[in-house]
């Protein structure tokens, strides 16, 4: 199957600090990638779905100006958590559409542990 | 409407024996069903996806069985073994531009040696 790679794969920060999340479809191009919030034994909770060249769109009761998407090219989509909060502690997943067929597969990456302390 | 229901939220199985996870959906305009194995600080991994034109898909150990009059779909694990030992989530999407999952609530299984 397709790759999909992130990084860090864990990070540690202060409260009040930004976050950037990288996601990178290694061996396909993606025009679309999907970010993901997981919390401890509960299932994953989409976030937003990233377009590349356009503006994301965010679920209700994400914030968009405090989880910033940026997908400026087929290959890479970033997720900055803005002025993170301890209540952002969570495990971000991103994932990506493999474009092939009926472009129904969606391929994880390995995720990110973010703990603000 | 895009709710997705899955049970047993836990399952226990001895190595070789069968693990059977089921879910059911309401919106019958979802056209696309995968499982997805997820290990402890993993990301999920696609495992098999079954669409509703067909009733059975077989993969080598796992089997999705769909049952579309139902609206319903189950993951049989055959010869279980500790490896397999994870948490599993089904899925669905409609198809379209976006394609976003909906995820079910997830199963642990936990295969004893």
């Amino acid at each position: 199957g397709a790759v999909v790679s992130q990084h860090p794969s864990r990070v540690i920060c202060k409260s009040g600090t930004s976050v950037k999340i990288e996601c990178r479809s290694l061996d396909f191009q993606a025009t679309t990638m999907f970010w993901y919030r997981q919390f401890p034994k509960q299932s994953l909770m989409l976030m937003a779905t990233s377009n590349e060249g356009s503006k994301a769109t965010y679920e209700q009761g994400v914030e968009k100006d405090k989880f910033l998407i940026n997908h400026a090219s087929l290959t890479l989509s970033t997720l900055t958590v803005t002025s993170a909060h301890p209540e952002d502690s969570s495990f971000y997943i991103c994932s990506a559409r493999e474009p092939s067929g009926r472009g129904e597969t969606q391929y994880f990456g390995p995720g990110t542990r973010l703990l603000v302390l | 409407q895009q709710q997705v229901k899955q049970s047993p939220q836990s399952l226990i199985v001895q190595k070789g024996g069968i693990s059977i996870i089921n879910c059911a959906y309401e919106n019958t305009a979802f056209d696309y069903f995968p499982w997805y194995q997820q290990f402890p600080g993993k990301g999920p991994a696609l495992l098999i996806a079954i669409r509703p034109d067909v009733s059975e898909k077989k993969e080598g150990r796992f089997t999705i069985s769909f049952n579309k009059s139902a609206k319903q779909f189950s993951l049989h694990i055959m010869d279980s073994q500790p490896g397999d030992s994870a948490t599993y989530f089904c899925a669905a999407s409609i198809g379209g531009s976006a394609r976003q999952l909906t995820f079910g609530s997830g199963t642990q299984l936990t295969v004893l040696p």
